[in-house]
């Protein structure tokens, strides 16, 4: 059964430091996603990253995959109080007999302090 | 494009009730799939609907229960509610044809039991 580990699950960072959240997986997977979530809100997409070795990057976050590792890291850069939500990563494996089937790691909550 | 709906928003349930909850997907996507959020099991995955067949099924009892019309609208129902069934119900929908299984989610239906 695929496992998906989160660490840390909680992370409180002063602005302007930089960080990076990790994301685990137990089953050989190259579709990894990554989703922000406010208080009471639903799932923003972040990155979707579909190939060992993928970078993504928007604005002060930066995503990357390493199929070979079973590990994504999302590194934050530069924190401000916005980026301050639940991160979430996900496999996806993509057929076989996990059809639309998600797996999700616990979730980093994220707080930033000025 | 229009994203994906949710309907109600807000539920309010006794329990032994039963609900009916509605996802609508993006105009195009054939696939459907529901998760239950809770703070203490996080993301969990239902099922997943495409073309009118349940193609997957996570561990949940059989009072959880789904369906997806030719449209591919989709409903999930939860016959005779416990309080633990008290979630944010969130579906997304997905292409899930040349190689495009990204999720998109809706803004999900809180439901209380009390």
């Amino acid at each position: 059964e695929l496992k998906v580990e989160q660490n840390p699950l909680f992370l409180s960072m002063q602005e302007g430091k930089n960080y990076t959240i990790y994301c685990n997986y137990s089953t050989t997977s190259d579709r990894l996603y990554w989703y922000r979530q406010d208080p009471g809100k639903s799932l923003e997409s972040l990155f979707v990253l579909l190939s060992n070795g993928a970078v993504k990057q928007e604005g002060r976050l930066m995503a990357s995959l390493d199929t070979k590792a079973r590990l994504s890291t999302l590194h934050i850069t530069a924190a401000v109080h916005d980026l301050s939500a639940t991160y979430f990563c996900a496999v996806d494996l993509a057929g076989g007999t996990s059809y639309g089937k998600l797996t999700f790691g616990q979730g980093t909550i994220l707080t930033v302090h000025p | 494009k229009a994203g994906v709906t949710q309907t109600p928003r807000y539920l309010i349930k006794t329990r032994g009730q039963q609900v009916t909850l509605s996802c609508s997907p993006i105009s195009g996507h054939r696939s459907v799939s529901w998760y239950q959020q809770t703070p203490g099991q996080g993301l969990q995955f239902l099922f997943e609907y495409f073309s009118e067949t349940q193609r997957n099924k996570g561990n949940f009892p059989g009072r959880f229960s789904g369906r997806q019309f030719s449209n591919s609208r989709s409903e999930m129902n939860v016959s005779t509610l416990e309080l633990g069934d008290s979630a944010l119900y969130l579906c997304a929908s997905s292409q899930r044809t040349s190689g495009n299984y990204e999720q998109y989610f809706g803004p999900g239906t809180r439901l209380t039991v009390t």
